[in-house]
């Protein structure tokens, strides 16, 4: 099973400074069809998860462009230009490229 | 508008059984990625199975013979079939979807099951 390792566990942050959360992965994350599936998701508190990057580096619908992803290989980052109020959660990267699919440990964002 | 809705979350005692269902609207679930992830108490999301491909599953190793996942197209339901149930298994049980992205893009609010005696 591919392991996905976040640092770190916990980010005291500032509101209107950046925040990064980093993900590493215990093998490559490449598909065959050529696509890397590393996705990244937020959970706010008392909330279901919420898909905000997918491959590595694609905003999903509706998500704020202060959020980015980048990353290759086995070494991913999700970073907040400018942390809002509103980013308090958890942060998880995970997985899909090769079942079983799998999650990181989760980044608690706190201000 | 895509939707899932999680039910048939409850208590129940060690050893038992329970089966959940995850409604959906707005796709169906047989012709896409549709995934159990579940959610202990404070803890973490830990992905359970997937059913794909109108009837193909993968299961995590945790629930690899205890769980098992089947669809009712005319319902356009998942269902999640939990046998031997054990206090470890106590968590928020999400549905969820994936299309294009090839990530979990689109979510259930979740059912809760609790496994107590």
């Amino acid at each position: 099973d591919i392991v996905m390792t976040q640092t770190p566990l916990s980010s005291p942050v500032t509101l209107g400074q950046p925040a990064s959360i980093s993900c590493r992965s215990s093998q490559g994350l490449v598909h065959s069809s050529g696509n890397t599936y590393l996705s990244w998701l937020q959970q706010r508190p008392g909330q279901p998860p919420r898909l905000l990057i997918y491959k590595i580096s694609n905003r999903f619908s509706g998500v704020p462009d202060r959020f980015s992803g980048s990353g290759a290989g086995t070494d991913f980052t999700l970073r907040i230009s400018r942390v809002e109020a509103e980013d308090v959660g958890v942060y998880y990267c995970m997985q899909t490229t090769q079942f079983p699919w799998t999650f990181g440990q989760g980044t608690k964002l706190e201000i | 508008e895509v939707q899932l809705v999680e039910s048939g979350g409850d208590l129940i005692q060690p050893g038992g059984s329970l089966r959940l269902s995850c409604a959906a609207s707005g796709f169906s679930v047989s012709d896409n990625y549709v995934s159990w992830v579940r959610q202990a108490p404070r803890k973490g999301l830990e992905w359970l199975s997937v059913f794909y491909n109108g009837g193909s599953t993968f299961y995590a190793d945790s629930v690899k013979g205890r769980f098992t996942v089947s669809s009712d197209n005319s319902r356009n339901t998942l269902y999640l079939q939990m046998n031997s149930l054990r206090a470890d298994d106590t968590a928020l049980y999400y549905c969820a979807l994936s299309t294009e992205t090839g990530a979990l893009d689109n979510w259930g609010q979740g059912t809760l099951v609790t496994v107590s005696s």
